[in-house]
């Protein structure tokens, strides 16, 4: 069964761009949830979704989006890059929503020059 | 405010030995405890998970110790070996719908010398 899979891997943008980051769940989970991940914070919660709907939000500017499509497949966006928004983000699935068990992909690794 | 107090930072421990990894948190409301061990270049792994109303569990070489009155909680891992190297997480949720979101101490970077 192949696990939780992030793309791309690595993305090197400039201050002011936006980008879009995806996520594959692990087939047959129907949440979805986002953290970032930095040296200086740690891991932060995004959000969550589950059946297309966002069920939970941290504490994140609206610059940060996400959304979930019917085959549970999730992408989250950032927008008006800055440079505070370099950091490794990490899409973890679970099979429900009040599942215990979160399966984290590899993340892809964000550089805002 | 971080809601979950991870120590030590760092921890180098020879093989064999028994690290310690501490955690303490606020929020009453916390019903799960989980354990993530993180390699360079790979997302967090689930290792163990507790809930409050038992004080000990243990899977293989690692064993998670529960204070409830204390709000602590605490990670053991039994005969280290090189490659228990690795970054650990403590984490906590209020549980039910909120599973997913999980409130992350700041991660102990353990190294076990051979």
């Amino acid at each position: 069964k192949a696990g939780v899979t992030q793309t791309p891997r690595y993305l090197i943008k400039t201050r002011g761009q936006q980008v879009t980051l995806s996520c594959s769940p692990i087939s047959g989970h129907r949440s979805v949830s986002w953290y970032q991940q930095t040296p200086g914070q740690g891991l932060q919660f995004l959000f969550e979704y589950f059946s297309e709907t966002q069920r939970n939000k941290g504490n994140f500017p609206g610059r940060f989006s996400g959304r979930q499509f019917s085959n549970s497949r999730s992408e989250m966006n950032v927008s008006t890059l800055e440079l505070g928004d370099s950091a490794l983000y990490l899409c973890a699935s679970s099979l429900d929503l009040d599942t215990e068990k979160l399966f984290f992909g590899s993340g892809t690794q964000l550089s805002v020059l | 405010q971080q809601q979950v107090k991870q120590s030590p930072q760092s921890l180098i421990v020879q093989k064999g030995g028994i690290p310690i990894i501490n955690c303490a948190y606020e929020n009453t409301a916390f019903d799960y405890f989980p354990w993530y061990q993180q390699f360079p270049g790979k997302g967090p792994a689930l290792l163990i998970a507790i809930r409050p109303d038992v004080s000990e569990k243990k899977e293989g070489r690692f064993t998670i110790s529960f204070n409830k009155s204390a709000k602590q909680f605490s990670l053991h891992i039994m005969d280290s070996q090189p490659g228990d190297s690795a970054t650990y997480f403590c984490a906590a949720s209020n549980g039910g719908s909120t599973l997913g979101r999980l409130y992350f101490g700041r991660g102990t970077q353990l190294t076990v010398w051979p």
